[in-house]
């Protein structure tokens, strides 16, 4: 069975600093990774895929890193602002049409 | 292009009655997921479903909770004789499909969510 694990569970951290969110899997057979960001009372938005060709995946100020030897994966977000502040999931997974596994996120507090 | 759409967006249901969530895929997508996220805990797989199939239900609770997706309209998560405990918010997602040749993966675009209260 899958499990999912995200550290830290929350962070809240002043406006413009460098930020690291983690998440490890169980499963070695993953082979793809999401990551999404979900605002209180709302749906989720997709953030980066890593797919099993790729090691990570860069868009903006977000960098995802996948090493799916030792179960792991990283977002990093640069020069983070107010409006980061969310909930961040990531979720491992095999093949399109595979469920996604969430962890129970990092909700991410951006000081002004 | 529209994205996955949820209808209603707020459903309060009575214990005992009937509670219907609908979910229109994107353009293009066939394949439809389910997801329930009780409060104060991460989001779990309920179904999946492809046009008039159901692929994997093994998220599914074993009684009172159906899903279909037929070949005209949109998908439907049923849920009979409402419980307290059934209070969630529940997502749909959808995606064109499975693997596609020459590798690369299709990935899940997620609704807004409909979030069911029982009274």
């Amino acid at each position: 069975k899958q499990e999912v694990t995200q550290i830290p569970a929350a962070l809240s951290v002043p406006e413009g600093e460098n930020l690291v969110l983690n998440c490890s899997f169980t499963d070695s057979a993953i082979y793809n990774l999401q990551w999404f960001r979900q605002d209180p009372g709302k749906g989720l938005t997709s953030l980066l895929l890593i797919q099993s060709s790729q090691r990570e995946q860069t868009s903006g100020r977000l960098n995802a890193s996948l090493d799916k030897s030792s179960g792991r994966s990283t977002l990093y977000i640069a020069a983070s602002q107010p409006g980061d502040s969310a909930t961040y999931l990531c979720a491992p997974y095999r093949t399109s049409g595979s469920r996604l596994t969430f962890g129970e996120g990092t909700q991410l507090t951006v000081n002004p | 292009n529209a994205g996955v759409m949820q209808n209603p967006r707020h459903l309060v249901r009575r214990r005992g009655q009937e509670a219907r969530l609908r979910c229109s895929p994107m353009k293009g997508h066939s394949h439809v997921y389910w997801y329930r996220q009780l409060p104060e805990e991460g989001l779990k797989f309920m179904v999946y479903l492809q046009k008039e199939n159901i692929i994997d239900e093994s998220g599914m609770p074993k009684e009172r909770f159906s899903a279909e997706f037929p070949k005209e309209g949109p998908s439907i998560l049923r849920i009979q004789q409402v419980v307290r405990g059934d209070s969630a918010a529940y997502f749909c997602a959808s995606s064109r499909g499975t693997d596609f040749i020459g590798g690369g993966i299709y990935e899940q675009y997620f609704g807004p969510g409909t979030r069911l209260t029982v009274t």
